[in-house]
């Protein structure tokens, strides 16, 4: 149980476009979900949380016009990278997490390699 | 503020042998989570062990079991048996308990990167 997936596995778009990233929870449902972006042999920075319904809460430094995030149902939460740039060139993880016992460990999605050109 | 430490950047053991990934962390709460997450190779980040504080015993999972000793703020992982699918990037992580509220998030180690030879 508790599987989440992220689609697409790998991007590659022109700089100045938007790229959109959905993660699902397959098994549960997902009243909070976070988006992590982590750069290579580094520790994941949290970039966002949303829960269902509300707007997400953007950590420090992230610009929230930038990665437009929209957790509209209990399993699905999406991740807009707009007019992207190279420097946005990363390795995106979604992550979920229940309700009640659920609710106390994060699952996690295998993660999206986006490279902007 | 919360704060987890991981001392060990790199650790390298043989396959069959033990070892033990060293965590520290620094926090005025009394209750709260613990995690020990594996990241391979393929970067899908999976969970290897949870630990509740309000349990003294420490929590198991087949080869893999924790050392938790809350008056030292420490969470050890020890992995007994490696196997070479063992080499992976470990990390420490803290979360605050459900009463919380629903942005509780994960505060991370920086990793420990260890490689299992053959």
């Amino acid at each position: 149980g508790a599987v989440v997936s992220q689609h697409p596995s790998r991007v590659i778009c022109k700089s100045g476009t938007s790229v959109k990233i959905e993660c699902r929870s397959l098994d549960f449902q997902a009243t909070t979900m976070f988006w992590y972006r982590q750069f290579p042999k580094k520790s994941l920075m949290l970039m966002a949380t949303s829960n269902e319904g509300s707007k997400a809460t953007y950590e420090q430094g992230v610009e929230k016009d930038k990665f437009l995030i929209n957790h509209a149902s209990l399993t699905l939460s999406t991740l807009t990278v707009t007019s992207a740039h190279p420097e946005d060139s990363s390795f995106y993880i979604c992550s979920a997490r229940g309700a009640g016992l659920a609710a106390e460990t994060q699952y996690f999605g295998p993660g999206t390699r986006l490279l902007v050109l | 503020a919360q704060t987890v430490t991981q001392s060990q950047p790199e650790m390298s053991v043989q396959e069959a042998e033990t070892v033990t990934l060293s965590c520290t962390y620094d926090t005025s709460e009394s209750n709260y989570y613990l995690f020990w997450y594996k990241q391979p190779p393929s970067r899908q980040m999976i969970l290897v062990i949870r630990q509740e504080a309000y349990k003294q015993q420490n929590a198991t999972e087949n080869r893999f079991s924790v050392n938790f000793q809350k008056a030292a703020k420490s969470f050890s992982l020890k992995i007994s048996d490696s196997q070479l699918g063992d080499t992976a990037m470990y990390f420490c992580a803290f979360m605050k308990p459900f009463n919380a509220g629903n942005n509780r998030k994960l505060i991370w180690g920086l990793g420990t990167s260890l490689a299992v030879n053959p």
